[in-house]
């Protein structure tokens, strides 16, 4: 079984300043780790994702996240947050090892506000 | 290049009314998914194939409801004698290969919103 965890319902930030949303996981295996984000009324839309190797890895707009696997986190960041990254933002995971389930899991997402 | 499209965008139904959602995938790519997502939720696995043949369909909350795939392009989700919890965004996704969305990255459409009355 494979799950995610994301614990902030909704993380304000002023612009400018860094911003951080939180995604925990939890997978019998070695997992594949993806970051969506949602503005209204469209679709999902990939930021980055950890495979292997690396554990920072950076992806669209400026975002990077960090695969801890001792904490089994997958923070997405970014040093300093602008009004248009304000959106839905999903976490998923995917396990890895064969036999598993290849299809992603997804939090329930967190909307992130950046004030002017 | 074009991206994932859906429609109709929004649906509304009465109560055992049937619908059909459609989704067109990026060109040449493999596999689809379809998502439901609920109000508040993140999106939850309904089914997947691999071109026209549907590998896992065990997300599918009940025998009404339907994917095909036929041509291993344009999919449709069928949702038969709808009923009010069914209400939801109905996302799909596809991905360029057949690794059943472990590594690939998926890229969704706009969505489906459906009411059902």
């Amino acid at each position: 079984a494979q799950s995610v965890a994301q614990p902030e319902d909704q993380v304000n930030v002023a612009e400018g300043n860094p911003l951080t949303v939180k995604c925990t996981y939890s997978v019998s295996g070695n997992p594949y780790l993806f970051w969506y984000v949602q503005y209204p009324n469209r679709g999902l839309q990939f930021l980055l994702k950890y495979i292997t190797g690396d554990n920072l890895v950076k992806g669209s707009y400026g975002f990077e996240a960090e695969f801890n696997k001792s904490q089994t986190s997958f923070h997405l960041k970014k040093p300093s947050a602008l009004v248009s990254d304000s959106a839905l933002y999903f976490c998923a995971v995917s396990l890895r090892e064969s036999g598993g389930s290849y299809i992603p899991t997804f939090g329930r997402g967190t909307s992130l506000i950046v004030h002017p | 290049g074009a991206g994932v499209s859906q429609s109709p965008r929004y649906k509304v139904a009465k109560r055992g009314q049937d619908v059909a959602l459609r989704c067109d995938p990026i060109s040449g790519h493999v596999s689809l998914f379809w998502y439901q997502q609920a109000l508040g939720q993140g999106p939850e696995f309904l089914t997947y194939f691999q071109n026209e043949a549907q590998l896992d369909k065990s997300g599918l909350p009940s025998d009404r409801f339907f994917a095909e795939r036929p041509e291993g392009s344009v999919s449709t989700l069928k949702i038969q004698r709808t009923q009010q919890e069914d209400s939801a965004v109905y996302l799909c996704a596809s991905s360029l290969r057949t690794s059943g969305g472990s590594t690939d990255t998926q890229y969704f459409g706009p969505g489906t919103r459906l009411t059902v009355l």
